[in-house]
């Protein structure tokens, strides 16, 4: 079965890089329309999309945060990372990574890891 | 950037059926996603390509749409129902995704 889980700092300071991975498995990411994304919810409030990346390493961003945000794979050891520069207090919330599967053009995630609370704080 | 718009809440009585709306100007030709949340979990999938079950979602969950609004309608509303739910889709590019702002169900 598909299984997703992400890992990385509980607390990061202001103004420094956070680095999450998500470690995957029950699917391969060579797979063609398959695809790992990062979605995070403040405490509180809504789901918000991040990024993306695909079988073919194609990568999406959310618009609002594309200049600080850096998704990469590594297939080998099924894993997703993902970089946000220059963190600030409201990047504080449950960030989420999950399988993603193509269907007329929308990339959609079927499968969710439990998330992991990443606090920004001096 | 593009949004999609849910109520804050919606409030139903248990079996009656309640209905979550979602407002997005590229939804006549890009299909709604819906996702159930309930408090301290993950996203749950129950509507994918606008009206299709994934396995194990009950029949009464249902997705419709109409011109710019979809809809996410559950028959026989039950307690357990009780989440956040939010609508998901993409721009007319195709090129980044977006969820609405969740929409609260209360069953009581």
């Amino acid at each position: 079965q598909i299984t997703l889980k992400e890992s990385g700092p509980t607390l990061v300071k202001p103004t420094q890089t956070l680095t999450l991975t998500c470690t995957f498995s029950g699917f391969s990411l060579s797979t063609s329309e398959v695809g790992v994304g990062w979605i995070r919810q403040p405490p509180g409030k809504a789901l918000e999309w991040l990024a993306l990346i695909y079988w073919d390493d194609d990568k999406r961003y959310s618009p609002s945060l594309k200049t600080r945000l850096t998704i990469t794979k590594d297939t080998s050891k099924n894993q997703v990372v993902l970089r946000m520069t220059n963190v600030d207090p409201v990047d504080t919330a449950t960030y989420y990574c999950a399988h993603s599967r193509a269907a007329a053009g929308i990339s959609y995630f079927d499968y969710w890891g439990q998330g992991t609370l990443v606090t920004v704080s001096s | 950037s593009y949004e999609l718009t849910q109520p804050p809440s919606v409030s139903v009585s248990p079996g009656q059926t309640a209905r979550i709306t979602c407002s997005g100007h590229a939804l006549p030709k890009k299909n709604a996603y819906w996702y159930q949340q309930k408090s301290g979990q993950a996203p749950v999938l129950v509507i994918y390509e606008g009206s299709k079950r994934p396995s194990g979602i009950p029949e009464r969950f249902s997705g419709s749409n109409s011109g710019t609004i979809a809809t996410l309608s559950i028959s026989g509303a039950r307690v357990e129902d009780e989440a956040d739910y939010y609508c998901y889709s993409t721009d007319s590019s195709g090129n980044y995704w977006v969820f609405g702002g969740g929409t609260k169900l209360t069953v009581l």
